[in-house]
């Protein structure tokens, strides 16, 4: 049980345009999702945290404009990077935490981000 | 504020031998959680074990052990006999009960035959 999808695997994309990455809870309610970003050799950093219906909470540094996010579902969290540029290239990764309380996230496999 | 530390940033070993990776956290919550995570090159996040504050107890599965200190804030993970399939990047994490989860920086295991 606790599986967590995202999609697309992987995405390349050009320059100025946006991207939508989906993170699916597939037999669990959600009703907390969150959003991590790591870089080549580096840990996974938080981006924001987001509850089902309500706005997401941003980390500091994090442009909330650049990196929308929407969690309209108990089983469904999204990730728009708009207009992407070659810095927003990067390995996105989202989790999932149910309302068992159980203090666990339930991780996503990655979505690989490539800007031109 | 949390603060996990794995102060080993890169690991060599041959296999059959025994590897251990070391953690060491920071926390004011008396409630609080540990997690170990192993990351393959696919990138996905493979959970290990998770241990709350309350559970000093060391824990055994299969080739995995972890030995929990709360006296040294300490959670080690240790791989007896290793494999090359262990090579990957492994993550240590905390989180405070209701509170964000955070990874330390990762430790680079390589396993060579």
């Amino acid at each position: 049980g606790a599986v967590v999808s995202q999609h697309p695997s992987w995405v390349i994309c050009k320059s100025g345009t946006s991207v939508k990455i989906e993170c699916r809870s597939l037999d669990f309610q959600a009703t907390t999702m969150f959003w991590y970003r790591q870089f080549p050799k580096k840990s996974l950093m938080l981006m924001a945290t987001s509850n089902e219906g309500s706005k997401a909470t941003y980390e500091q540094g994090v442009e909330k404009d650049k990196f929308l996010i929407n969690h309209a579902s108990l089983t469904l969290s999204t990730l728009t990077v708009t207009s992407a540029h070659p810095e927003d290239s990067s390995f996105y990764i989202c989790s999932a935490r149910g309302a068992s309380g159980i203090d666990e996230q339930f991780f996503g496999p990655g979505t690989r981000l490539t800007v031109l | 504020a949390q603060k996990v530390t794995q102060a080993q940033t890169e690991i060599s070993v041959v296999e059959k031998e025994d590897v251990t990776l070391d953690c060491v956290y920071e926390t004011r919550d008396t409630t609080y959680y540990l997690f170990w995570y192993k990351q393959p090159p696919s990138g996905e996040l493979v959970f290990l074990i998770r241990r709350n504050s309350f559970d000093e107890q060391n824990e055994i599965s299969g080739r995995y052990s972890w030995n929990f200190q709360k006296s040294t804030s300490s959670f080690n993970f240790t791989i007896t006999a290793s494999q090359v399939v262990d090579s990957a990047v492994y993550f240590c994490a905390l989180t405070e009960y209701g509170n964000k989860l955070v990874f330390g920086a990762g430790t680079i295991l390589r396993v060579k035959s």
